[in-house]
């Protein structure tokens, strides 16, 4: 069975890079595209950007230029690197299978950017 | 970017109703790629229709998907007490993919 699991810091403070890692168990990094999303409090969703076991990234245009996401194959891991952080990245951080419809997702971790 | 607005932002039905939910896009959808999903408090979202109109795995057929283009529509036939949940429409026919904003099901 595919499992995900995020991981990190759950307080960041303003202008800081907010440091995630999701951990594939069931699966291999190898087979698949491996996104991230996120949603802010009450809100909607939102898709940060995926990447690919050969390192090929695919990021959402809105913050292309404040992110980095990266794979480690021999840890099954991946994660996602969002600096310069301000209020308004505030959300739930899901990690998710795939670079279309996502059939598996982790619980989502909590991210509150404050100082 | 690919716009998708979905209405109503809230629709109350009594269980055993019928519930259309309407996802419309502001440009054509490559391949007919949207899918919805159901989310509850808490949780992640759950993957319910891909490609239009296919079911995911395990998802109960109260649940339909169909239209192409720019109108999507999801239908729960009749609504069981665990329906009651946020649904959001998503196109992944092209890049940047994006969500709908999602549509309340709450119970009246």
């Amino acid at each position: 069975q595919v499992q995900l699991q995020e991981s990190g810091p759950g307080l960041v403070k303003p202008s800081e890079t907010l440091s995630l890692t999701c951990t594939v168990s069931g699966d291999s990094l190898s087979s698949y595209y491996w996104s991230w999303i996120r949603q802010p409090p009450g809100k909607g969703l939102e898709w940060i950007g995926y990447i690919q076991n050969s390192g090929s990234t695919n990021y959402n245009p809105s913050l292309k230029s404040r992110i980095t996401i990266s794979v480690d194959t021999s840890k099954n891991q991946f994660s996602l690197e969002l600096r310069s952080v301000s209020d308004a990245d505030t959300a739930v951080y899901f990690c998710a299978r795939g670079n279309g419809y996502f059939r598996y997702w982790g619980q989502g971790t909590l991210v509150t950017v404050s100082s | 970017e690919i716009v998708l607005t979905q209405s109503p932002g809230t629709l109350s039905l009594s269980p055993g109703g019928r519930a259309t939910l309407s996802c419309r896009a502001g440009q054509s959808v490559s391949s007919s790629y949207l899918a919805w999903y159901q989310q509850k408090p808490g949780q992640a979202p759950r993957l319910l229709i891909y490609g239009t109109s296919s079911r995911a795995t395990g998802i109960p057929d109260r649940f339909s998907g169909s239209g192409s283009g720019t109108d999507f529509t999801l239908t729960i036939s009749r609504l069981e007490p665990e329906d009651f949940a946020v649904y959001y429409c998503h196109q992944y026919g092209s890049s940047p993919l994006t969500f709908g904003g999602g549509t309340k099901v709450e119970i009246k």
